[in-house]
């Protein structure tokens, strides 16, 4: 089945840590989307990319980073420099054109322990 | 940039109809989405609108007003599974990316 798969849905981190969240989509959307929510409020853009080898970052990219060596890849890992990590990870792809919808995948948590 | 506002909670009763109001100001304006969030789950897409006017589809309609910077979510035949947060998003004309900017959501809960 075509979708968007991401890993693993949870996840611990001990303080100090890096960790990285794996997104993968077989949609061949060229536009993937990296989003951060807190319990209670909306969603707000990490990263995003548009074609393989360029991203651009989004309202609260400071303490992340990205990749796009691959159109079907697209993971995030979050650094040590990120001081408020728990949350929940949303990825996102789109196909190429503003009218088209953005399909999520099924989050990830991430908890600091 | 954009500001996207939305009520926080609404409450209804099984069967009923209930309207989620999302308002925005936006530098540009390339389309408005809905979209169905379970607890702990991902978002679903429900509807999409770029044009004035309404949009049905099944019990669930969108309405948009691009002159007021104005959309509704209208619910009919509320069902328990709808109890849900609904999101509001909406993309930049300014945004080649197609990038979307969310409300924080409305959580709507059914009651019997």
């Amino acid at each position: 089945d075509g979708g968007i798969t991401q890993s693993p849905k949870y996840l611990f981190r001990k303080e100090g840590q890096n960790v990285t969240l794996s997104c993968e989509q077989n949609l061949n959307h060229d536009a993937m989307y990296w989003y951060r929510q807190d319990p209670g409020q909306g969603l707000r853009l990490i990263y995003y990319s548009q074609i393989v080898n360029d991203f651009q970052k989004g309202d609260i990219a400071e303490g992340y980073s990205v990749s796009r060596e691959k159109k079907e890849s697209f993971p995030l890992t979050v650094t040590s420099a990120q001081k408020n990590p728990t949350a929940f990870y949303l990825c996102a792809s789109k196909e190429t054109g503003t009218g088209n919808t953005i399909y999520f995948g099924e989050g990830s948590w991430l908890t600091v322990v | 940039g954009q500001n996207i506002d939305q009520p926080t909670e609404m409450t209804a009763t099984e069967g009923a109809i209930v309207q989620i109001n999302c308002t925005y100001q936006t530098s540009g304006f390339n389309g408005l989405f809905w979209y169905q969030q379970h607890a702990g789950e991902a978002p679903t897409f429900l509807s999409y609108n770029v044009l004035d006017g309404l949009e049905e589809k099944g019990r669930f309609s969108s309405f948009l007003s691009r002159s007021k910077g104005y959309s509704y979510l209208l619910l009919k035949e509320l069902q328990m599974k709808d109890s849900a947060s609904y999101l509001c998003a909406v993309r930049d004309s300014t945004d080649s990316w197609g990038k979307l900017q969310f409300g924080a959501g409305t959580q709507v809960v059914v009651t019997p």
